[in-house]
């Protein structure tokens, strides 16, 4: 079974600095890395996906996350944050070889920007 | 994407009844999934909505506790049976439109058993 490790709860920084929240994912076989973001109380968003291809992908609002391979990473990176990101952030992982779609989730990176 | 509506949004329920959550997508998606996400903790599958089918549930649920129905390829519900205070979460539906495209999250349905 698939397991996603979210290592920091809590990520506290302070406006226009540099963050990367980072995430690990366990498995033997090819999948699809998502993070998701949910702002205080609102629903989950799709924040950027890797599928194939470049291993570095990236959002609109200037979030990037790079897939590496031979050390299941797939952190993300934001290089100046502003108050608006604060929020709970998701890795997820879905199979790629099995199709099956159903994400599993890390337990959650909380950013909290500070002024 | 896709743009999916919770009914309700929140709710506040008494121990041992049941209440039924709608989800409904604004376009047929071939994957619908409910999941629980518990106050402070991350998200956790209850089952894949199969349409046509029996849902499919995730080690720890069980039809009994949280039957589903999928109708068709547009809409879903979840029912939350036989309440207890344990069952208070956010009960979210999702939508997958195709091979890695991820899902597309509900707003979500808050819960609170007294």
């Amino acid at each position: 079974a698939q397991s996603v490790t979210q290592l920091d709860s809590q990520v506290p920084v302070f406006e226009e600095a540099p963050v990367e929240l980072r995430c690990n994912y366990s498995s033997s076989v090819s999948v699809y890395l998502f993070w998701y973001v949910q702002y205080p109380n609102q629903g989950l968003q799709l924040l950027l996906k890797y599928l194939s291809g470049s291993t570095l992908v990236e959002s609109i609002n200037g979030f990037e996350a790079e897939f590496n391979k031979s050390q299941t990473s797939f952190h993300l990176r934001k290089p100046s944050v502003h108050i608006s990101d604060t929020a709970e952030y998701f890795c997820a992982v879905s199979d790629r070889r099995t199709g099956r779609r159903a994400l599993t989730f890390g337990s959650g990176t909380r950013l909290q920007v500070q002024p | 994407s896709a743009v999916i509506s919770q009914k309700p949004s929140r709710d506040i329920c008494q121990r041992g009844t049941s209440l039924t959550i709608q989800c409904q997508v604004d376009s047929q998606v071939t994957m619908m999934f409910w999941y629980r996400q518990q106050p402070g903790q991350s998200l956790t599958l209850i089952a894949t909505a199969n349409q046509g089918s029996e849902a499919t549930y995730e080690s720890g649920f069980v039809i009994d506790k949280f039957p589903i129905s999928r109708p068709n390829l547009t809409f879903s519900t979840l029912t939350v049976s036989n309440m207890s205070p344990e069952d208070s979460s956010i009960y979210l539906c999702s939508a997958g439109v195709g091979p890695g495209s991820g899902q597309y999250f509900g707003p979500g349905t808050r819960l609170t058993v007294t």
